[in-house]
């Protein structure tokens, strides 16, 4: 079945580095991916989504591209800072009726 | 105005009983879903509802009872709560099948 593996973390970063989360994929058609973020004690929020091949999502700094060649759509931006502390999952949906998450890869960003 | 809106959004109770957590969408969406998120962070979904009618039930046990009395609500209604129900549950909607998620900030289940 439809599957998201995502890199183990924590991830800890210095403030202005750069970051990268890997999410790779498994899938029998074409899904749209999606990457979700969680703030401690708060919800899900909707960070950034791609629907095709080399389409790039983008958001508050944060992009990521669709590349079906490798299935994978990492997580990247050029410069955290403190308040991008949070759990980021990787998602996908293949036009069912679900979204299939990753475990979620925990961020830690220090001054 | 809030999307996606559950309460309650901390609840703690002990083995045995009965509790409800409500949910309500203003989005104007047609489906809604409910996904729980356990002690290691990990999320799936456990039921989803389009039009009233359900869709998606993923062998969630018997004591968890979704009801939905229009398409703006979906409540879920657990019976004879036990340790392991311990979680926090995402109330989410779409506009249809195949469309964007968004979810609601959690219902925080404590089971003592």
């Amino acid at each position: 079945g439809d599957s998201v593996t995502q890199m183990e973390g924590p991830v800890t970063l210095s403030e202005e580095a750069f970051l990268t989360i890997n999410c790779t994929y498994t899938a029998t058609g074409y899904p749209s991916l999606f990457w979700y973020v969680q703030y401690p004690g708060e919800g899900l929020q909707l960070l950034l989504k791609a629907t095709k091949a080399d389409d790039k999502g983008s958001n508050k700094g944060f992009e990521a591209t669709y590349r079906k060649e490798t299935t994978s759509f990492h997580l990247e931006k050029g410069s955290v800072q403190v308040s991008d502390s949070a759990v980021y999952f990787c998602a996908l949906s293949e036009n069912t009726d679900k979204l299939i998450f990753g475990t979620g890869t925990r961020l830690q960003v220090f001054p | 105005d809030t999307a996606v809106s559950q309460t309650p959004k901390y609840l703690v109770t002990q083995m045995g009983n009965d509790k409800s957590i409500k949910c309500e969408q203003n989005l104007g969406h047609d489906t809604m879903y409910w996904y729980k998120q356990d002690s290691k962070k990990f999320l799936k979904i456990m039921f989803s509802y389009n039009n009233k009618e359900l869709i998606i039930n993923e062998t969630v046990p018997n004591r968890f009872s979704p009801k939905s009395p229009d398409k703006a609500h979906l409540n879920l209604h657990i019976n004879s709560l036990e340790l392991g129900d311990s979680a926090v549950y995402f109330c989410a909607s779409s506009q249809a099948q195949g469309y964007t998620i968004y979810f609601g900030e959690g219902s925080w289940l404590t089971v003592v």
